[in-house]
């Protein structure tokens, strides 16, 4: 089945430090990407929608200046945790939308823990 | 707004014994729901799903059953594995169906001992 790889799967940085998480489609093209969050006891949340070629759609809430998405191929998305802060310290988790019969797949997840 | 609230792990349970993960949820229009599931070091997987009320979703001995009069959608499983332990998701979409906006609740962590 489809695979979406999901890397680094844990980052521990220095607060502000920048941390670049990658997400890629293996065996299909995604137009459309997705990026969650979870915080510890919390929900998975949405934080931004992802389309080829165009600007990220961000959820209410979510800073778009502080997490720089960008969707340059069609089996690329990328999520810049800019200037990471302890309370940016959560599970962030991508998916990408096949085209064709619009199943979603996500990826393992990165754990990202900013000291 | 829509949410989702699924119980609280970790359910530790021993192999063969029956398993049933609360969910319920809040929504303002006529959701689809759908539980997925996330084995260690993979990412979150469709198990099954339920369109409209009274559509049982059901896979690999799984079943829930899309309860409209009391908002839930309870995971049950007669006889659990060791290898359904995994991190079980109930999620819904007030888009007709589409899994492009979907509403995850908290994550269950299932333990399974042999």
């Amino acid at each position: 089945g489809a695979v979406v790889s999901q890397h680094p799967s844990r980052v521990i940085c220095k607060s502000g430090t920048s941390v670049k998480i990658e997400c890629r489609s293996l065996d299909f093209q995604a137009t459309t990407m997705f990026w969650y969050r979870q915080f510890p006891k919390q929900s998975l949340m949405l934080m931004a929608t992802s389309n080829e070629g165009s600007k990220a759609t961000y959820e209410q809430g979510v800073e778009k200046d502080k997490f720089l998405i960008n969707h340059a191929s069609l089996t690329l998305s990328t999520l810049t945790v800019t200037s990471a802060h302890p309370e940016d310290s959560s599970f962030y988790i991508c998916s990408a939308l096949t085209g064709q019969n619009e199943k979603l797949f996500f990826g393992s997840g990165t754990q990202l823990s900013v000291l | 707004g829509d949410s989702v609230t699924q119980m609280e792990g970790p359910v530790t349970l021993s192999e063969e014994a029956c398993l049933t993960i609360n969910c319920t949820y809040t929504a303002t229009g006529y959701p689809s729901l759908f539980w997925y599931v996330q084995y260690p070091g993979e990412g979150l997987q469709l198990l099954l799903k339920a369109t409209k009320a009274d559509d049982k979703g059901s896979n690999k001995g799984f079943e829930a059953t899309y309860r409209k009069e009391t908002t839930s959608f309870h995971l049950e499983k007669g006889s659990v594995q060791v290898s359904d332990s995994a991190v079980y998701f109930c999620a819904l979409s007030d888009y007709g169906g589409a899994t492009n906006k979907l509403i995850f609740g908290t994550g269950t962590l299932l333990a399974v001992q042999p």
